[in-house]
């Protein structure tokens, strides 16, 4: 079983571009949670998805940011326009639920998108 | 607003001796768990603890879970400079995503 897979590792985009990260969760899993990580800073909440719905999008910004779980393949976070300030480390987590039924979440490895 | 608090921000100890995180939350919890993140890597779950569970042992880890005081600490007995690493609590406050703490940031001196 395959754990969380996040590609590409590294991504460079020019000021103005558009970036797409994607996130295949683990079998079986059918949430999916993406995080921020700026340099030297903790992990930030950005969206949480089930299939083919946003459930809690409370830490995506209002602008330029926007992600999906499709019904079949991967889970996209989509930045537009990308600004320095983007530049980051981007983590998927996948879980098979929350509330009483939680266990760990698992992981990807980041993407690590570099704004220049 | 911010769920998991570690403390301290930094820690330095000398291989062998034990390492103790703290993690504050504010709401009710389902669960914490404590994540380990490596320079430059993805996060590994270490431990995860119930609500109704106060302590729990996993290999050289130990997670003690006051829902009283609402705080959790997390103790590497024997530590190794493997062991160097950012650590990352995460509550899960029967919501619907987890929310971590900004980490603690060990250093294991050889």
């Amino acid at each position: 079983n395959a754990g969380v897979m996040q590609n590409p590792r590294h991504l460079v985009r020019r000021r103005g571009q558009e970036a797409r990260l994607r996130c295949s969760p683990m079998k079986g899993h059918s949430h999916v949670y993406w995080y921020r990580q700026l340099p030297e800073e903790g992990l930030k909440f950005m969206v949480y998805l089930q299939k083919e719905n946003i459930i809690d999008e409370s830490g995506m910004p209002k602008e330029r940011f926007s992600a999906e779980f499709p019904k079949e393949g991967p889970s996209i976070l989509r930045i537009q326009q990308v600004v320095r300030g983007d530049s980051a480390a981007y983590f998927c987590a996948s879980s098979p639920g929350t509330g009483a039924l939680a266990t760990e979440a698992f992981f990807g490895q980041g993407t690590r998108l570099t704004v220049v | 607003s911010q769920q998991g608090e570690e403390d301290p921000q930094a820690l330095s100890i000398q291989e062998g001796e034990n390492a103790t995180m703290n993690c504050s939350y504010k709401t009710s919890i389902n669960n914490l768990q404590w994540y380990r993140q490596n320079s430059g890597r993805g996060l590994v779950h270490l431990i995860l603890i119930r609500s109704n569970e106060g302590d729990k042992h996993r290999g050289t880890l130990r997670d003690t879970l006051d829902t009283s005081k609402k705080s959790s600490s997390l103790l590497i007995t024997a530590s190794r400079a493997a062991d160097t690493a950012s650590y990352f609590c995460a509550t899960d406050d029967y919501g619907q995503n987890f929310v971590f703490g900004p980490g603690t940031r060990l250093s294991v001196l050889p």
